[in-house]
């Protein structure tokens, strides 16, 4: 599986954007970049997916590089609740139907 | 129910004891993973099933690791003779549809937390 590189940790202040970067040099040209975030004591929770386009949900954004080398994941308006692990992960269009988790990003936000 | 159940939540065993852990997948869904969490870690993938076929369990760690889904709905994992190395969270999650469309959301159970004493 092709690997992502995520920063440990980030810190944001409530009702601020927050944009969490992904490295993703080598992803190939079939692979979705998803992202999940899991709450404390939570199972994980699907927040968006994309391919080359920017995407958009009521969650958040997906912004992807033009090479798809790197993507972020925008928060528009950061709320306490958002606190959470968010991992970046690359999945193949074909039989490559489970998720490979990293360590993710630990998402801090201050009130 | 709206979502993925798993039972129970928390399961203490003692070494050598056999535990099963239970999911109950969103009806109507086909495919049903199970992955481990170590604290601190991210899940990492152990079995995949698509309906009750059993498509790929090369993420269980040993022999003693065991997974069935006979009627295509719920799914039972069950660990034998304990040990520590096995404490983590178990999470169960299913998604729609089959192999040949992936590229949808996963939806996860609130995990069991197993600790072996």
């Amino acid at each position: 599986d092709a690997k992502t590189t995520q920063p440990n940790s980030m810190e944001s202040n409530e009702e601020e954007p927050v944009h969490l970067p992904c490295n993703h040099s080598t992803i190939s040209g079939t692979d979705y970049i998803h992202w999940y975030r899991q709450l404390p004591s939570q199972g994980p929770e699907y927040v968006i997916h994309g391919l080359t386009s920017n995407v958009n949900n009521r969650m958040a954004s997906l912004a992807i590089a033009e090479d798809r080398k790197s993507s972020t994941l925008i928060l528009h308006r950061a709320t306490l609740r958002d606190a959470a692990v968010y991992y970046c992960i690359l999945k193949g269009a074909g039989s490559n139907y489970k998720l490979t988790f990293g360590k993710g990003t630990l998402l801090t936000v201050n009130p | 129910g709206a979502g993925v159940s798993q039972s129970p939540r928390y399961k203490v065993a003692k070494r050598g004891q056999d535990v099963a852990l239970r999911c109950d997948p969103i009806s109507g869904h086909v495919s049903l993973f199970w992955y481990q969490q170590a604290l601190g870690q991210g899940p990492e993938f152990l079995t995949y099933f698509q309906n009750e076929a059993q498509l790929d369990k090369s993420g269980l760690p040993s022999d003693r690791f065991f997974a069935e889904r006979p009627e295509g709905s719920v799914s039972t994992l069950k660990i034998q003779r304990t040990q520590q190395e096995d404490s983590a969270v178990y999470l169960c999650a299913s998604s729609v549809p089959g192999r040949k469309k992936m590229n949808t959301e996963a939806f996860f159970g609130q995990g069991t937390r197993l600790t072996v004493v």
